[in-house]
């Protein structure tokens, strides 16, 4: 099992600034995965990052928006950048235990981010 | 392209009815994997399930089952005897080659 905090778990920022959310994790992890929430919408992933890699982002995410720190196995960092009202979501860090049978996958408690 | 399709928005049973959610999704890819997840009011994302679509059994968990069938392209979970608690919104998700999508989810509520 693994478990998840993340930090802060709700911001209100200003358009323009940015914020970084911290996602730790109780275990050590080879794949840490960043998704986004919209207000009343499903979820989307932004981004799978690796320790020792680059992050890989996914269609209509940019690593100049959204950057990610993977320092080591258990902690990474999402920056939202230059933030605009659309950024306002619930930012959800995940992690996967197991890549074959068992496997699990567990997710943090979220960021909600409300920007004006 | 891929896409997921969980057609009911939203569902109400009486507490230990059965209830079925379903999924139905559409890929290319000849290996994916499909997944459910559950969202409390509470708002914290549960795992429930992640299956292999070469892996055609079903699965049964407790209460929960999943009805896996390629031939429909459908993967859909059932509640038997419902309870309160598992008031949420489940939502249904496919990984492919190219990246992982979710439905839309559907919100169940249960009455007691």
């Amino acid at each position: 099992s693994a478990v998840i905090s993340q930090k802060p778990s709700r911001d209100i920022c200003q358009r323009g600034t940015s914020l970084t959310i911290q996602c730790q994790v109780d275990s050590q992890v080879t794949m840490m995965f960043w998704y986004r929430q919209q207000p009343g919408q499903s979820l989307t992933l932004i981004a799978t990052a690796n320790q020792g890699s680059e992050a890989t982002y996914e269609s209509g995410f940019v690593i100049d928006k959204f950057p990610i720190s993977r320092p080591n196995l258990t902690f990474s960092t999402l920056t939202v950048s230059n933030m605009s009202p659309e950024d306002s979501s619930i930012y959800l860090c995940s992690v996967e235990v197991g890549t074959g049978i068992p496997y699990e996958q567990y997710f943090g408690p979220g960021t909600r981010l409300t920007v004006t | 392209a891929q896409k997921v399709t969980q057609a009911q928005t939203e569902i109400s049973v009486v507490e230990k009815e059965d209830v079925t959610l379903d999924c139905v999704y559409e890929t290319r890819d000849t290996t994916y994997y499909l997944f459910w997840y559950k969202q409390p009011p509470s708002g914290e994302l549960v795992f429930l399930i992640r299956r292999n679509s070469f892996d055609e059994q079903n699965e049964i968990s407790g209460r929960y089952s999943w009805n896996f069938q390629k031939s429909t392209s459908s993967f859909n979970f059932t509640i038997t005897a419902s309870q309160v608690v598992d008031s949420a919104v489940y939502f249904c998700a496919l990984s492919g080659d190219d990246k992982i999508i979710f439905g839309k989810g559907t919100r169940l509520h249960i009455l007691p």
